[in-house]
């Protein structure tokens, strides 16, 4: 799989959005971008994915420039609660393996 | 049950010990994963089944660990003669199958076994 790079860390204060960023410049073009996050002492959750177009969901906005070589994670209005670790994922199509490969994620911290 | 499920929680082990860990996954998902994370860094991967057919072992880090999943549904790892840098979370995490789709599969992790070798 192609490599990420994130930020170590990150804060951010509560209720105001985070814009978590994630290089990619080697990616090809038939792998998908994904985010998952781990809150301490639980496994990772996933948190969204896209390929070529942004995506939203309830819990995220994934922004992907249109290189690809580079997207954001946004939290719209962070809580307390989302003070995790957020690892961004490259995943190729293999249908005989469909693991992914974790990095070492951004550390995020929401000051109250 | 709704999530995957990892037991024991938490397992503390004496040097040269052997260790069984447990995973049960979502009903009807094909692919099943291990992971081990050391502390502070990401999970690595250790292993992949779909099914019964672990088609991927390249992770496991010696012939002291060995998994399986003989009936295509819950599945065991074991760690034999335990030693101290196998101190780790050991997540346990499924998924389903869909082909067409398989560059979005999304992955649902368990809370993991945290391995304390002594």
């Amino acid at each position: 799989d192609a490599k990420t790079t994130q930020p170590n860390s990150m804060e951010s204060n509560e209720e105001e959005p985070v814009h978590l960023p994630c290089n990619h410049s080697t990616i090809s073009g038939t792998d998908y971008i994904h985010w998952y996050r781990q809150l301490p002492s639980q496994g990772p959750e996933y948190v969204i994915h896209g390929l070529t177009s942004n995506v939203n969901n309830r819990m995220a906005s994934l922004a992907i420039a249109e290189d690809r070589k580079s997207s954001t994670l946004i939290l719209h209005r962070a809580t307390l609660r989302d003070a995790a670790v957020y690892y961004c994922i490259l995943r190729d199509v293999d249908f005989g393996n469909e693991k992914l490969t974790f990095g070492t994620g951004t550390r995020l911290t929401i000051i109250p | 049950g709704a999530g995957v499920s990892q037991s024991p929680r938490y397992k503390v082990a004496k040097r040269g010990q052997d260790v069984a860990l447990r995973c049960d996954p979502i009903s009807g998902h094909v692919s099943l994963f291990w992971y081990q994370q050391a502390l502070g860094q990401g999970p690595e991967f250790l292993t992949y089944f779909q099914n019964e057919a672990q088609l991927d072992k390249s992770g496991l880090p010696s012939d002291r660990f060995f998994a399986e999943r003989p009936e295509g549904s819950v599945s065991t790892l074991k760690i034999q003669r335990t030693q101290q840098e196998d101190s780790a979370v050991y997540l346990c995490a499924s998924s389903l199958l869909q082909r067409e789709l398989s560059g979005a599969n999304v992955l649902t992790f368990g809370a993991g076994s945290r391995l304390t070798v002594l």
